[in-house]
């Protein structure tokens, strides 16, 4: 149990479909962070927040929408998603940026786009 | 443009055996690295994490070092049991906010 908690933990969609993911923190952190981890790929960041502020968006198309209502709750609005966005969907946290900038994990969301 | 790269990338091991995984990157100006672990399906679990600053860290059985000049980190782990096959990634932090991903070890330690 790391503290950061993601739900849905699986997550089957038609392309046609929106649906959310969301991760919720219990550490105080700071900064939350979506990552994608793909078949044979590394883990890939998506999106940085800091301060409820984004802060970094890695080039991520825009049928992917994160939401942070504040720095304990991140949302990932999905919509009119692709076969290949299948993957699963990380969810993490930290004190925020800084060479001490451990950051925690939550369990993943197994997401399948039919 | 930050590259990690973790070899091998599949490691059999007898228990008992002490082992080194290493993870290489492209580009020392990091402010840390970071191992993590992550068994199949699930999400990763924060193993050592590195200053820019420091040469090593320890817990338990695991010893990381880092030589940011050579741009290189190994983890080294003890007495291998079992329960330690997992995959093992290394990550290093070039802005002090997101992480950078090798492909990792994956790691299978047999009774």
């Amino acid at each position: 149990e790391t503290g950061v908690t993601q739900t849905p933990r699986h997550l089957v969609m038609g392309m046609t479909n929106k649906k959310s993911l969301k991760c919720e923190q219990h550490l105080g952190h700071n900064a939350m962070y979506w990552y994608k981890q793909s078949a044979k790929k590394p883990l890939e960041l998506m999106f940085v927040y800091s301060l409820e502020e984004r802060v970094e968006n890695n080039s991520v198309p825009s049928r992917f929408s994160p939401e942070c209502p504040n720095s304990s709750h991140l949302f990932l609005h999905l919509h009119t998603l692709q076969p290949e966005d299948s993957a699963l969907y990380l969810c993490a946290s930290s004190q925020g940026p800084g060479s001490y900038n451990e950051q925690f994990f939550g369990p993943g969301t197994r997401l399948t786009v039919l | 443009k930050q590259e990690v790269t973790q070899i091998p990338a599949a490691l059999s091991v007898p228990e008992g055996e002490n082992l080194v995984l290493n993870c290489s990157f492209t580009d020392s100006a990091i402010y840390n690295l970071q191992w993590f672990r992550q068994d199949p399906g699930k999400g990763l679990t924060s193993l050592l994490l590195i200053q820019s600053s420091q040469r090593e860290q320890t817990s338990g059985r695991l010893n990381a070092s880092l030589d940011k000049s050579s741009g290189r980190s190994t983890l080294y782990i003890a007495a291998s049991q079992p329960g330690d096959s997992a995959t093992y990634l290394c990550a290093v932090d070039q802005a002090g906010t997101a992480l950078i991903f090798g492909k990792g070890t994956t790691l299978s330690v047999s009774s």
